[in-house]
């Protein structure tokens, strides 16, 4: 079965802090995507970022930047210099490829709260 | 990018009425369709799986005569959400895939008073 960890329930931080939410996860699967998505209070879930297990290449955007690391099944999300309108509950996810590709179990997300 | 779209973003119903709730994938074909429920503060749960033309594949715990899955074609899926009650209350969303990846819809937001 897919598991995904997010240890942090809550992170408060004040803004231009830099601050980086967790996220591990276990499958059996050789194949498989992981995923970061962002929920503001509005509610719709807005997609971050997609990587495949066999791309291990951290990868920056603007001020994001994720670090993904399977030797130790993690795939960690940093926000350089963050803004109140970071203020959200972030979500990482594993998904299943082929077949089954969409089908993702979630973990129980991060709600940041960046004061200003 | 692959587009998918919820219909309604919202809706508010009486305790005891249906509501359907639709998931369209706009520029691909989805051969498999997924329903999630968030509720409050928690995290989106896989309810059922839905693929084209076949009965739903629905989670442990989830109704299936309750959460009616409909997938007619390649890109459109239906939950229906029979006899609501406020517990039925919750953000559901959908997420299509063509076989290679998902992608997920923008949510619908369900009160049931």
């Amino acid at each position: 079965a897919q598991k995904v960890t997010q240890a942090q329930t809550e992170i408060s931080v004040v803004e231009k802090e830099d601050v980086t939410l967790d996220c591990v996860y276990e499958t059996r699967d050789t194949t498989y995507y992981l995923f970061w998505y962002k929920q503001p209070p509005s509610g719709e879930l807005v997609f971050l970022i997609r990587r495949n297990s066999f791309d291990e290449q951290n990868e920056i955007s603007g001020r994001y930047s994720w670090n993904f690391q399977k030797s130790t099944s993690s795939f960690n999300f940093t926000i350089t210099a963050s803004q109140v309108v970071d203020s959200a509950v972030y979500f990482c996810a594993l998904s299943e490829a082929g077949t089954n590709a969409g089908k993702s179990t979630f973990g129980d997300g991060t709600t940041l709260t960046v004061k200003p | 990018g692959a587009v998918v779209s919820q219909h309604p973003s919202w809706v508010i119903c009486k305790s005891g009425t249906s509501v359907k709730i639709e998931c369209r994938s706009l520029d691909f074909q989805a051969t498999t369709m997924f329903w999630y429920r968030q509720f409050p503060k928690q995290s989106l749960m896989l309810m059922a799986t839905s693929n084209e033309g076949s009965k739903a594949t629905y989670e442990q715990g989830v109704e299936k005569d309750k959460f009616l899955i409909n997938h007619a074609s390649l890109t459109l899926s239906t939950l229906t959400v029979t006899s609501a009650h406020p517990e039925d209350s919750s953000f559901y969303i959908c997420s299509a895939s063509q076989g290679r990846e998902g992608y997920f819809g923008p949510g619908t937001r369900l009160t049931v008073l």
